[in-house]
């Protein structure tokens, strides 16, 4: 599967604990995105990646969490103390952007996460 | 105002029908557009790119108003299979990341 990648699909853990995903984008795409959607909405943007320089970060991305892309190609997403609103799905992307053209973007299945 | 907008539905529509979904942009600098497709609890998947000219693929017809900043999808001939979530996408390339609307639902009821 040349896909992007996830891992774990599912994560259940207890308030107050760090979770740790993982992302494997496409093999030649240098940009990645992380994204978290919840019930009813669409997926917002929390952070991205060109190579491994992470290049912006939303506002909804807390002290609490962090991202990292060591080396341009997996990344991996820290969630710190989770608390039960951080319940939602971890969508990563990747997409290829030369210059000037359209970009799209392919996702994986997600992470699932549940604070109880 | 959101940056992007769409009525979420649900639109339930007959096998067969034809159906269109609207959504909104704020940012007039906005530069690509795209729909993506979300099936229940998936990942979104691209179902097509928007251009400034229309495109078709098929059943579906992508139509791009700059003037009045919404983009537009069109389904015709309907199938059970088409019922998801339609997610608009819009690229404000100054801010080098793409806004997600809330997306449409879409059932096609036999």
């Amino acid at each position: 599967d040349t896909g992007v990648s996830q891992d774990p699909r599912h994560k259940i853990t207890k308030r107050g604990q760090n979770v740790t995903f993982r992302c494997d984008p496409i093999s030649e795409h240098n940009r990645l995105y992380w994204y978290r959607q919840t019930l009813g909405q669409g997926p917002e943007f929390l952070t991205y990646f060109q190579n491994e320089a992470q290049l912006e970060k939303s506002r909804l991305l807390s002290d609490r969490f962090s991202a990292e892309r060591p080396k341009g190609s997996f990344s991996t997403l820290e969630i710190q103390r989770t608390e039960q609103g951080d319940s939602a799905m971890y969508l990563c992307a990747s997409s290829l952007v030369p210059s000037g053209s359209w970009e799209t973007q392919y996702f994986g299945p997600g992470t699932r996460l549940l604070v109880l | 105002r959101k940056e992007v907008e769409q009525d979420p539905g649900p639109f339930n529509v007959p096998e067969g029908a034809t159906v269109a979904f609207n959504c909104t942009y704020s940012n007039s600098a906005s530069q690509s557009f795209f729909w993506y497709r979300q099936d229940c609890r998936k990942e979104p998947k691209l179902l097509m790119s928007v251009y400034s000219s229309g495109n078709e693929d098929g059943r579906f017809t992508a139509q791009l108003n700059r003037a009045s900043q919404y983009i537009s999808l069109l389904i015709r001939d309907s199938k059970l299979s088409d019922s998801a979530t339609y997610l608009c996408v819009v690229n404000s390339g100054g801010y080098q990341k793409v806004t997600f609307g809330t997306g449409t639902k879409l059932q096609v009821i036999p």
